[in-house]
């Protein structure tokens, strides 16, 4: 079975701060990667995707991630963040085929301070 | 376009009374998934259904827990004798081209 892992529970970062939350995942085969964001009082949106290709991608607001197979990683990055970057940040797996169903890490919340 | 809607947003029951949460998933999306986001079990998979292949139910946690689609478009998830520990926001996501797309979900409180 999958499980994904994100360390950081709860960072608190002042503007213009750079970024990088951790992502882990246990799995043997080929997967896609996800990150998704949830705004405070908003639903999930997708931030960026790893599907195959180069490993660096770039998604919406600046960030990007980058996807290291040899350490089962796909870590979230923004060289400068905004107060706009506050939000609940979710990496997510699913296997490369068939079912698309995502495994989810646990979530790290992101303060940013003004 | 329209994204995924939900209804309810709230609901609020009492523990033992049956619930049904709905979901209107992107036109044209073929599968379309149900989960699960909990303060102590995060986001959990539940159920997952592709144009008209049999569900994966492989996530629902208990019989009490059953989702159809209707014409392959419009699903319903039932909770029967809802229990305190179904309290829960519930997420309801459609899929093309492999990238899954969340609705605001149905924040259900069991009394």
């Amino acid at each position: 079975a999958q499980s994904v892992s994100q360390h950081n529970h709860h960072v608190i970062l002042s503007e213009a701060a750079s970024l990088e939350l951790g992502c882990n995942y246990s799995y043997g085969g080929t997967v896609n990667l996800f990150w998704y964001v949830q705004y405070p009082g908003q639903h999930l949106q997708l931030l960026l995707k790893y599907f195959s290709g180069d490993p660096l991608v770039k998604g919406i607001k600046g960030f990007e991630a980058e996807f290291i197979k040899s350490k089962f990683s796909f870590n979230l990055r923004k060289p400068s963040v905004q107060w706009s970057d506050t939000a609940e940040y979710f990496c997510a797996v699913n296997e490369d085929f068939g079912n698309e169903k995502l495994t989810f890490g646990t979530g790290t919340r992101l303060t940013i301070i003004p | 376009g329209a994204g995924v809607s939900q209804s309810p947003s709230n609901k609020v029951t009492e523990k033992g009374k049956d619930v049904e949460l709905r979901c209107d998933p992107i036109s044209g999306h073929t599968a379309l998934y149900w989960y699960r986001q909990s303060l102590g079990q995060g986001l959990e998979f539940l159920i997952y259904f592709q144009g008209n292949s049999a569900p994966d139910k492989s996530g629902l946690p208990s019989d009490r827990f059953s989702a159809e689609r209707t014409g392959g478009s419009v699903s319903t998830l039932t909770i029967q004798r809802t229990q305190q520990e179904d309290s829960a926001v519930y997420l309801c996501a459609s899929s093309s081209g492999g990238t899954q797309y969340f609705g605001p979900g149905t924040r259900l409180l069991v009394l």
